[in-house]
């Protein structure tokens, strides 16, 4: 069963444009939402993470979005540059983590 | 510091044959373990996780098993693969006491090709 949904799958962008991947859950037991950045052949690695008890999170160029109401939140990337390129997946944990599928961003020089 | 060491990095193995990933942690104690598998192009599928010794929670039926002999151990086998079975194998670590949600630490992963 997929408890969290992301989109898009695939997603490109020009050097120095707003990237925004979105994510929606199903689950209001989560309490705890990250996003990991994979670069290929390596394993995630967290970016950012919020709590339900909070709208919005940001720490340099990352921003989360975090609705409550509507079961979704989602990440931009303010400034996009190449070396941003990479696997981003969104998650929701409780006890365990179930991430979203995936967007592979491509941002283009 | 903590880290994590999972092994090996890659591997071919005919259909039939056994499989044994192995994962293990350092520089923590008692911690949650998980056991993700990643199709190609395709998210993060939760296998297993344990929050203690010989405490195994399995997600998806299947070949596969889980094992973990050993606080900081956590092995991944099956005793047939099947070509279904072929992906990026990701072990994974959280603080025992983050039940309420805290980061999960990534193994550089295993990838396994099944011919």
């Amino acid at each position: 069963q997929q408890q969290v949904k992301q989109s898009p799958q695939s997603l490109i962008v020009q050097k120095g444009g707003i990237s925004i991947i979105n994510c929606a859950y199903e689950n209001t037991a989560f309490d705890y939402f990250p996003w990991y950045q994979q670069f290929p052949g390596k394993g995630p690695a967290l970016l950012i993470a919020i709590r339900p008890d909070v709208s919005e999170k940001k720490e340099g160029r990352f921003t989360i979005s975090f609705n409550k109401s509507a079961k979704q939140f989602s990440l931009h990337i303010m400034d996009s540059q190449p070396g941003d390129s990479a696997t981003y997946f969104c998650a929701a944990s409780k006890h365990d983590m179930r991430f979203g599928a995936g967007t592979r961003l491509t941002v283009k020089p | 510091s903590q880290t994590i060491h999972q092994w090996p990095a890659t591997l071919v193995q005919p259909v039939g044959s056994p499989l044994s990933l192995e994962c293990t942690v350092e520089g923590t104690s008692n911690p949650n373990l998980y056991w993700y598998r990643q199709a190609a192009g395709r998210g993060l599928q939760l296998l297993f996780y344990s929050v203690g010794i010989g405490q195994i929670s399995s997600e998806v039926p299947q070949n596969l098993s889980a094992s973990r002999p050993q606080d900081r151990q956590f092995i991944l086998s099956s005793k047939k693969l099947l070509l279904s079975d072929s992906g990026f194998y990701l072990c994974a670590w959280r603080e025992w006491d983050r039940g309420h949600g805290g980061e999960l630490f990534f193994g550089e992963g295993s990838r396994l090709t099944v011919l």
